[in-house]
């Protein structure tokens, strides 16, 4: 079946440095992207989203990058701070006229370190 | 900032009993959703609700599930005869009525079925 999924399960970067964490997904009818933060005890916090119509998408301090012919979803995020240590979700859907259901991966630990 | 308000925070219940989740979705926000996270696994999707009905739902969302929307403000999530394996946390969701706008989540009612 269709599935979205992480490269890394634990990725650990130095305060200051930049972050990037890779996503992969198979269902090439997706046409609509988000990233999520989750932090412990709560739930998915949304980051940042992209359409398939985009190849890139600029937030503050994050970046998200989307690459259709290798179905390939990245977020990268500047001068990572400890506040960021989270585990990252990517997530796609296929837009409709009646919500969009969404399908997680399996989420990727960042672990800023001092 | 507007958020989803999930209660209560964790819920304790034998198994073969009922349980109801409750959750507040953002004010202005038209759709509605239940997702499901069992520990260790990936958030998974259960049901999509909009305007008083179930616009989608997924396999795992068997006849011993239903959704409610009893008044103007809140949306439950009924189990009707708990099994062992319902044991996982349960996030509300919800999103504006365009369908590619983010799903804001709640931070979730921890159900442990002993």
């Amino acid at each position: 079946g269709e599935s979205v999924g992480l490269h890394l399960p634990t990725l650990s970067v130095q305060e200051g440095d930049n972050s990037i964490i890779n996503c992969a997904y198979s269902n090439s009818a997706s046409d609509y992207f988000i990233w999520y933060k989750q932090e412990s005890g709560k739930g998915p916090q949304f980051i940042i989203d992209i359409r398939s119509n985009m190849d890139k998408r600029q937030g503050q301090r994050v970046t998200v990058l989307l690459n259709k012919t290798v179905k390939h979803l990245s977020l990268q995020i500047a001068a990572t701070q400890p506040g960021d240590s989270a585990v990252y979700f990517c997530a796609e859907s296929i837009l409709t006229g009646g919500g969009n259901k969404l399908t997680f991966g399996t989420g990727t630990q960042l672990k800023v370190e001092l | 900032e507007p958020e989803v308000t999930q209660t209560p925070s964790h819920q304790v219940t034998q198994m073969g009993q009922e349980v109801i989740l409750r959750c507040v979705p953002i004010s202005n926000h038209l759709y509605f959703y239940w997702y499901r996270q069992i520990l260790g696994q990936k958030v998974e999707f259960l049901v999509s609700f909009y305007n008083n009905e179930i616009s989608e739902k997924s396999e795992i969302f068997d006849d011993q599930f239903s959704v409610e929307r009893p008044d103007g403000s809140n949306f439950t999530l009924k189990i009707r005869s708990t099994k062992l394996e319902d044991s996982a946390m349960y996030f509300c969701a919800s999103s504006e009525v365009r369908p590619d706008q983010p799903q804001h989540f709640g931070d979730g009612t921890r159900l442990s079925i002993l």
